[in-house]
């Protein structure tokens, strides 16, 4: 069964600060998404990684996909607080599988 | 161009009853799945629909079903209603012909109290 890990599950961090967030995953797949959930909202959609190596970048956000490692990594840059959300990653589970999620990973950033 | 639309935003229920819950995709998408998600638990898999079809399923009880109509647009269903069916149910839609592809766009979701 496909096991998605993310850690840290809480992750507080002063503003202007760098940190990484991990992505594990059990079964090999070419497609790993990320989400942002602000509080009492929905998901909305960060980045798409569709194959080894991919890279993606947006503002202070950039996320990687090491397929063979069978991790994705969200890298924040220079923090601020409008940062502040959960962030989910998600693997294709193949085959016609389901898309499954990790816990979550709930950033504060304080001034 | 719209979202995913989702309704009701909010619902109350009382144990016992049964509650059904509507999707509108993004024009053009024809993949629908659903997500339970709860504080403890997470995001879980309910199920996905494509051209009227289930393809695919969660592993939660026959309580829960669902449906696709010929415009894309999809129903679900929870009968008999426990407290524990209280949660956020999410909506995604997505072009792909199989699984999420380029990704899922969700809906706002529907806050489900069972009291």
């Amino acid at each position: 069964e496909l096991k998605v890990e993310q850690n840290p599950l809480f992750l507080s961090m002063q503003e202007g600060k760098n940190y990484t967030i991990y992505c594990n995953y059990s079964t090999t797949s070419d497609r790993l998404y990320w989400y942002r959930q602000d509080p009492g909202k929905s998901l909305e959609s960060l980045f798409v990684l569709l194959s080894n190596g991919a890279v993606k970048q947006e503002g202070r956000l950039m996320a990687s996909l090491d397929t063979k490692a069978r991790l994705s990594t969200l890298h924040i840059t220079a923090a601020v607080h409008d940062l502040s959300a959960t962030y989910f990653c998600a693997v294709d589970g193949g085959n016609g599988n389901d898309m499954r999620f990790g816990a979550g990973t709930r950033l504060t950033v304080k001034p | 161009k719209a979202g995913v639309t989702q309704t009701p935003r909010y619902l109350i229920k009382t144990r016992g009853q049964q509650v059904t819950l509507s999707c509108s995709p993004i024009s053009g998408h024809r993949s629908v799945s659903w997500y339970q998600q709860t504080p403890g638990q997470g995001l879980q898999f309910l199920f996905e629909y494509f051209s009227e079809t289930q393809r695919n399923k969660g592993n939660f009880p026959g309580r829960f079903s669902g449906r696709q109509f010929s415009n894309s647009r999809s129903e679900m269903n929870v009968s008999t209603l426990e407290l524990g069916d209280s949660a956020l149910y999410l909506c995604a839609s997505s072009l792909a012909l199989q699984g999420p592809g380029y990704g899922y766009t969700f809906g706002s979701g529907t806050r489900l109290t069972v009291v």
